[in-house]
C-alpha cells in the first residue's frame, strides 16, 4: 500500500497568518488531488497536479508537486475562517487518502 | 449540472440488520466508487463501479457488497451489520476514463450509526 502520510494532524491559527500542510509518500505517483471537507459534507477537489515541479493557485492557495512527485504542498495565505476544514491530499484510481489535516482559522 | 446525490443522508441500524445506501452519480459519469470514513481510519476506499462493473475493489470483507444500474446509479449494500461499521460513507463519481487522472467529486454522505 502506498501510504500518504499529512502534516500536522492539526493547525489552529489566528484569521490572517499563513500556513503550510504537507503530504509526503515513499512511492512516486502519477498526480495527486487535494480536497478540503467540512464537517458533515463530502470532500470538494481543489486540485489535481500532475507535473513534477507543478505549481498552481487558486485564489489564496498555492499548491505545489514535488520535482520528485513523492511529496506535495497546499501552501494558505492570510488565512480566513471559511478555510477552516479537513484537508486531504489522495492518489490514484483507487484513492488512497492521507489521514488529513485539520485546519481551524480563529477570527 | 446536479452534483452527487446519496440517501438517506442520515440511518440508524441495530447489530446484525442489513443497509442499503444509494448514489446518484453527476449525469454523464459512468464511475461511482465508495469510501467509508471514520475518525480512527479516515477515509478508505471500498468499491468502484464502472459501466454496471466492479472495477476496483478495497480490502473489505464480503458483508460489503454494492451495484451498478444501467443508469450509472449505484447502491452498496452492508449485511450483518456490526458496531463498527458506524461510519459516514461517501459516494463520488467521475467519467471514469481519466486513468490515474481521475477526478472524483464526492456527495454528502450517509451517516451511518450502528446501535
Amino acid at each position: 500500500t502506498q501510504l500518504l502520510e499529512q502534516s500536522p494532524q492539526f493547525l489552529s491559527i489566528q484569521e490572517g497568518e499563513n500556513l503550510t500542510v504537507y503530504c509526503n509518500s515513499s512511492s512516486v505517483f502519477s498526480s495527486l488531488q487535494w480536497y478540503r471537507q467540512e464537517p458533515g459534507e463530502g470532500p470538494v477537489l481543489l486540485v489535481t497536479v500532475v507535473t513534477g515541479g507543478e505549481v498552481k493557485k487558486l485564489k489564496r492557495l498555492t499548491f505545489q508537486f514535488g520535482d520528485a512527485r513523492k511529496d506535495s504542498s497546499l501552501h494558505i495565505t492570510a488565512a480566513q475562517p471559511g478555510d477552516t476544514g479537513l484537508y486531504l491530499c489522495a492518489r490514484g484510481n483507487k484513492l488512497v487518502f492521507g489521514a488529513g489535516t485539520i485546519l481551524r482559522v480563529k477570527s | 449540472k446536479a452534483g452527487v446525490t446519496q440517501t438517506p443522508r442520515y440511518l440508524i441500524k441495530t447489530r446484525g440488520q442489513q443497509v442499503t445506501l444509494s448514489c446518484s452519480p453527476i449525469s454523464g459519469h459512468r464511475s461511482v466508487s465508495w469510501y467509508q470514513q471514520t475518525p480512527g481510519q479516515g477515509l478508505q476506499f471500498l468499491f468502484e463501479y464502472f459501466s454496471e462493473t466492479q472495477r476496483n475493489k478495497g480490502n473489505f470483507p464480503g458483508r460489503f457488497s454494492g451495484r451498478q444500474f444501467s443508469n450509472s446509479r449505484s447502491e452498496m449494500n452492508v449485511s450483518t451489520l456490526e458496531l463498527g461499521d458506524s461510519a459516514l460513507y461517501l459516494c463520488a463519481s467521475s467519467t471514469g476514463t481519466g486513468g490515474s487522472y481521475n477526478e472524483q467529486f464526492f456527495g454528502p454522505g450517509t451517516r451511518l450509526t450502528v446501535l
